[in-house]
């Protein structure tokens, strides 16, 4: 049973324009969430995360919004540039659990000149 | 400052074949973690050490993958014998502690097992 989900596979955007990819997850214990960045032939990259403590995390164009009542966290990208298309996985990790990463299937974002 | 260092890149072996890859993690860093992505998923966490013991192995199928952090820097992950289901992209990272410290992937070993 998947804890951290990734509905959209993928998500295509006009340059300039507002990129969202949305993160839901079950387990009620994660209190730490994180978005990585991955390009073809690379590791994931960390970008920006958001303790449970806090409803939003900003930083430059990367905004994380984390709803804890609808276990719901999302990343809002703007504006969006070409340089941005990658797969972004959210993950969450569990109070106690020593830096164990719970990992989506990820989101494949396209975004276009 | 280097990065997380991972060889080989790319890996072909045949089923019931032997594996070793090897992770050279950030500088400074204390704890490092083998991560298995199977194509169309996130990374799963095989194993977590701190320094030179394991601190997490779980997810670890210890009847075939084996991992060691001698000396408390480099790492190696084995797997012996290998099976189809084991191709995957094995992902190396650390970070300078546990718990929310930020963990830096390396770019990860392709195997292939046909």
């Amino acid at each position: 049973d998947q804890q951290v989900k990734q509905n959209s596979p993928s998500l295509s955007v006009q340059e300039g324009r507002i990129s969202i990819l949305n993160c839901d997850y079950t387990n009620s214990m994660f209190d730490y969430f994180l978005w990585y960045k991955k390009y073809p032939a690379e590791g994931p990259t960390f970008l920006i995360s958001i303790s449970s403590i806090k409803d939003k995390n900003e930083d430059g164009r990367f905004t994380v919004f984390l709803n804890k009542s609808a276990k719901h966290l999302s990343l809002h990208i703007v504006p969006s540039q070409p340089g941005d298309s990658a797969v972004y996985f959210c993950a969450a990790s569990e109070v106690g659990s020593q830096g164990n990463l719970i990992f989506g299937k990820g989101t494949k974002l396209s975004v276009k000149p | 400052e280097a990065g997380v260092a991972q060889s080989p890149r790319y890996k072909i072996i045949e089923k019931r074949q032997s594996v070793a890859f090897w992770c050279n993690p950030i500088s400074g860093h204390a704890t490092l973690y083998w991560y298995q992505q199977i194509l169309g998923q996130g990374p799963k966490l095989l194993i977590q050490f701190q320094n030179n013991g394991v601190v997490d192995d779980s997810q670890l199928p210890k009847d075939r993958f084996s991992a060691e952090r001698l000396k408390g820097v480099d790492s190696t992950l084995k797997i012996q014998p290998a099976k189809l289901e084991d191709s995957a992209v094995y992902l190396c990272a650390s970070s300078f502690s546990r718990d929310t410290d930020t963990q830096y992937f390396g770019p990860g070993t392709r195997l292939t097992v046909l």
